[in-house]
């Protein structure tokens, strides 16, 4: 089976701090992916990484920034911590081009 | 933009019932579709993956594709309480650039005891 973990279930930060958020897959997957999801608005694709050190805006790229010096983690870094990027993150990691995405549990940040 | 399309309900079905979720899709050329299940304040969990027009079963969940008229469709036979959550809908576009799925809002299914 897949495992992604993700390193935190829970996080509370303050205003203005820089957030660091981790992703490791165990699967050698290619691809991987942070989304963020809200009530009423689903799943958002923040950025995605198809190989070591590439990525690519997904659509809502603004306030972040992202990470993968190695194949199995994806990091993704909110550079300036603000009250409405208060959410569920969720990482995911994919195989091939067509296959499906596997997701680990899931980060709910709340920043104060 | 290309769009996936769910009802966000809630469709509530009594025990034992086929509960029938359907999504519409923008882009014909679509290639890969798939089912999540997401309980509430947990992640999404692959279900289902089709690939190709027609049918496809695995227990209690069938998976129905017709391209021609651009939609996927998850049936799920013998509905339990436990199987109470939201049902998102993911297509992969076909061709270069974007490599991730785009996601419906979700289905919430609600099966009454």
């Amino acid at each position: 089976d897949v495992k992604v973990t993700q390193s935190s279930r829970y996080l509370v930060k303050r205003t203005g701090e820089k957030v660091f958020l981790e992703c490791v897959q165990d699967m050698d997957h290619e691809n991987m992916f942070w989304y963020r999801q809200d009530p009423g608005l689903g799943l958002r694709l923040i950025y995605f990484s198809y190989d070591v050190k590439m990525k690519e805006k997904g659509d809502i790229p603004e306030g972040y920034s992202v990470s993968r010096e190695k194949k199995e983690r994806f990091s993704l870094i909110l550079e300036s911590a603000s009250t409405n990027q208060t959410s569920m993150y969720l990482c995911a990691s994919s195989g091939g081009v067509n296959q499906p995405q596997h997701f680990g549990d899931g980060t709910r940040l709340s920043i104060l | 933009q290309k769009e996936v399309e769910q009802n966000s309900g809630p469709l509530s079905v009594p025990e034992g019932a086929i509960a029938s979720l359907n999504c519409t899709y923008s882009d014909r050329g679509s290639q890969s579709f798939f089912w999540y299940r997401q309980y509430s304040g947990k992640s999404p969990e692959l279900i289902m993956s089709i690939y190709s027009n027609g049918d496809k079963e695995d227990g209690r969940f069938t998976a129905q594709l017709n391209k021609a008229s651009q939609y996927v469709s998850l049936l799920i036979r013998d509905s339990q309480p436990s199987d109470s959550a939201t049902y998102l809908c993911a297509v992969k576009w076909k061709g270069p650039g974007r490599r991730a799925l785009t996601f419906g809002s979700g289905t919430r299914l609600q099966v009454q005891p």
